[in-house]
């Protein structure tokens, strides 16, 4: 069974650097074809994607918001980080982290139960 | 990178079929047979319930069928039940953006 959970700061200050970390269990990031994604979701609104990182150690981001975002992966803890930089108050969201795979490369699953990050000063 | 447009709410009767239309581009929906449905309750995290436009993974009951015409995928409930009042949200492969996501169609059984 595969499970993912978030942590991180629930509030954070405006212009601050946001930190989350995924924690999953149920697979490895050093099996082929498997990678961990991040997404949110705005208070009401749809879902968006922001990284994706492979089992490679290859990176993708959401191109509008590729220059504040880092992805990384620790395969020894099972944990992927996101960090987020300069942080504004529309960045208020819950914070998913998904798993990824190859054999369904058009989508997440399962998604983590997530993580609600308000930006206010 | 626009969001896919779903329409706002659809609703049925217990029993009846409901199905939600997903618009896109040729750069996504057209472009690639890589579209999936989420279904939202609330307070949850988004479950998919359909992939690649028409496979369901395991679990999903086959009342839940996804198809694509151009740059429109569709996603029909049949035989509507209580449980499946929820949101749901369409994604597709992008060549830009990589993953986007639909507006959300909130589905309302009466």
């Amino acid at each position: 069974q595969i499970t993912l959970k978030e942590s991180g700061p629930t509030l954070v200050k405006p212009t601050q650097t946001l930190t989350l970390t995924c924690t999953f269990s149920g697979f490895s990031l050093s099996t082929s074809g498997v990678g961990v994604g991040w997404l949110r979701q705005p208070p009401g609104k749809a879902p968006e994607w922001l990284a994706l990182i492979y089992w490679d150690d290859d990176k993708r981001y959401s191109p509008s918001l590729r220059s504040r975002l880092t992805i990384t992966k620790d395969t020894s803890k099972n944990q992927v980080v996101l960090t987020m930089t300069n942080m504004d108050p529309e960045d208020t969201a819950t914070y998913y982290c998904a798993h990824w795979a190859i054999v369904a490369s058009d989508s997440f699953d399962p998604w983590g139960q997530g993580t609600l990050v308000t930006v206010s000063s | 990178q626009s969001a896919l447009t779903q329409p706002p709410s659809a609703s049925g009767s217990p029993g009846q079929s409901v199905t939600i239309s997903c618009t896109g581009t040729s750069s996504d929906v057209g472009g690639y047979s890589y579209v999936s449905w989420y279904q939202q309750h609330p307070g949850k995290a988004p479950k998919l319930i359909i992939y690649e436009v028409t496979k369901r993974p395991s679990g999903v009951p086959d009342r839940f069928s996804g198809s694509k015409s151009g740059n429109t995928a569709s996603l029909t409930v049949s035989g509507l039940q209580a449980e499946d009042e929820a949101d749901y949200y369409c994604s597709s492969y992008a060549v830009i953006n990589n993953y986007v996501f639909g507006t959300g169609t909130k589905v309302t059984v009466l």
